[in-house]
């Protein structure tokens, strides 16, 4: 069974940094892109961030790029995001999602909260 | 960017068809997938490509994608059906994930 387990959320001051980890199992995690995904309060999905398999190519949402960072450590299983300069408008939860082949989502987490604020 | 497009709100009876909308600028020539999200619940793909269903997923959900407009279709709706329903594609020019606004589903 497919399972993805965020955690590292909480609450920050604004120009504060997080970061958030999400822990795969039940697949061949190295052989799979993966992407975080997150939504604001009541708010719709914003996708984030993308990864490759090996991690060779990253890709950012324009409201992230420069101040969040993407990684993966496939021997640990684990996908990783780096939050830094973080703004009240990051608050959100954030899904860690893999990437069913061809750019979409076929397996989500269960999300973690972050909430900047003072 | 690329923009999706998605009203609001649906509302459908019991055992009616729903169709929700998701429009773009020449949506057809795109790959549409379709995402289910209960509340307090992660989000769960429903349709792929288009019109593909992942295993587990009813039959009575369906998807379609020509011109600007693609289309998510339930049939027979059920009381659990009762969710937000967002589309999302890769905008290719960008390399960004686009997800339309989300709608509503209610079943009345």
């Amino acid at each position: 069974e497919v399972q993805l387990v965020e955690s590292g959320g909480g609450l920050v001051q604004p120009g504060g940094s997080l970061r958030l980890s999400c822990a795969a199992s039940g697949f061949t995690f190295s052989s799979y892109e993966m992407n975080w995904v997150r939504q604001a309060p009541g708010k719709g999905l914003e996708w984030v961030s993308y990864i490759s398999s090996s991690g060779s190519t990253i890709y950012y949402a324009d409201s992230v790029k420069g101040r969040f960072t993407i990684s993966r450590d496939n021997a640990k299983n684990s996908l990783y995001l780096q939050m830094n300069s973080l703004r009240a408008e990051d608050t959100a939860v954030y899904y860690c999602a893999r990437d069913g082949r061809h750019r979409y989502f076929d397996y989500w987490g269960q999300g973690t909260l972050v909430t900047v604020s003072s | 960017s690329y923009v999706l497009t998605q009203p609001p709100s649906v509302s459908v009876a019991p055992g009616k068809t729903a169709r929700i909308t998701c429009g773009g600028n020449n949506i057809g020539s795109k790959s549409v997938h379709w995402y289910q999200q209960k509340p307090g619940q992660a989000p769960v793909l429903v349709i792929y490509y288009d019109s593909d269903r992942p295993s587990g997923i009813p039959e009575r959900f369906s998807g379609s994608n020509s011109g600007n407009t693609a289309t998510l279709t339930i049939s027979r709706v059920e009381a659990g059906d009762e969710a937000d329903y967002y589309c999302q594609v890769w905008d290719s020019s960008s390399d960004h994930a686009v997800f339309g606004g989300g709608t509503q589903l209610t079943v009345l």
